[in-house]
């Protein structure tokens, strides 16, 4: 089993539409959860980071834990074809020399 | 405003050729790591350092090495290239306390052929 599961996609959504973004985890020890937007031939950059459970707030975006259920969630509100681009869920414990530990990546396309 | 920056941004290399794929940051960042990105498969941990002089096997690191000599920059080195090692190789780097973030370069593409 996978430490982080992430649904591949693709995912299609018509503009404005909201669309939630979805991660499972395993390891109880994770503390730190992010969001991370790759767009097509460059490198991840960071959306959302949250500590524990929770949620946190960002224009448009909106990144959900849920320790209990070991679930994390990215919704984006209005969603726009300047989002079209693949998200990846990171995740790692506490400690200075922790490693991140990704999922695979969701890939979403925003029509017109 | 670079942040972290990787060069080359491609290159085909030939089987069992060797090449060096540069990482700098200008962050002043202790922590840097490699990955490769490969198709489904998420980003995976090659190698990493905690600061100058000191590095580390990530999860994948057969095939690769490393040096960190300075606290900018972190050169992965491939040696005697395979056809498994085609993949998009990203660079990163973080802050010294534990809850700040990584940040990326822009990857270099490579291809063996």
């Amino acid at each position: 089993q996978k430490e982080v599961e992430q649904d591949p996609g693709p995912l299609s959504v018509p503009e404005g539409a909201i669309v939630s973004l979805n991660c499972t985890y395993s390891n109880s020890a994770f503390q730190y959860f992010m969001w991370y937007r790759q767009y097509s031939r460059k490198g991840p950059e960071l959306l959302m980071y949250t500590y524990s459970s929770g949620n946190k707030e960002d224009g448009r975006f909106t990144a959900q834990v849920d320790k209990s259920s070991k679930y994390i969630s990215l919704f984006i509100r209005d969603s726009q074809p300047s989002d079209s681009a693949t998200y990846l869920c990171a995740t790692k414990t506490d400690g200075t020399a922790s490693k991140l530990t990704f999922g695979t990546g969701t890939r979403l396309q925003v029509t017109l | 405003n670079a942040g972290v920056t990787q060069t080359p941004k491609f290159r085909i290399l030939k089987i069992g050729q060797s090449m060096t794929l540069q990482c700098t940051q200008d962050m002043n960042h202790n922590y840097m790591y490699w990955y490769r990105q490969d198709p489904g498969m998420g980003l995976k941990l090659i190698y990493y350092s905690v600061g100058a002089g000191i590095t580390d096997k990530g999860e994948v690191p057969n095939g690769y090495n490393v040096s960190r000599s300075t606290t900018e920059d972190f050169p992965l080195r491939l040696e005697l290239a395979a056809p498994s090692q085609t993949s998009v190789y990203f660079c990163a780097s973080r802050g010294a306390t534990g809850d700040q973030p990584q940040h990326f370069g822009d990857g270099t593409r490579l291809s063996i052929l």
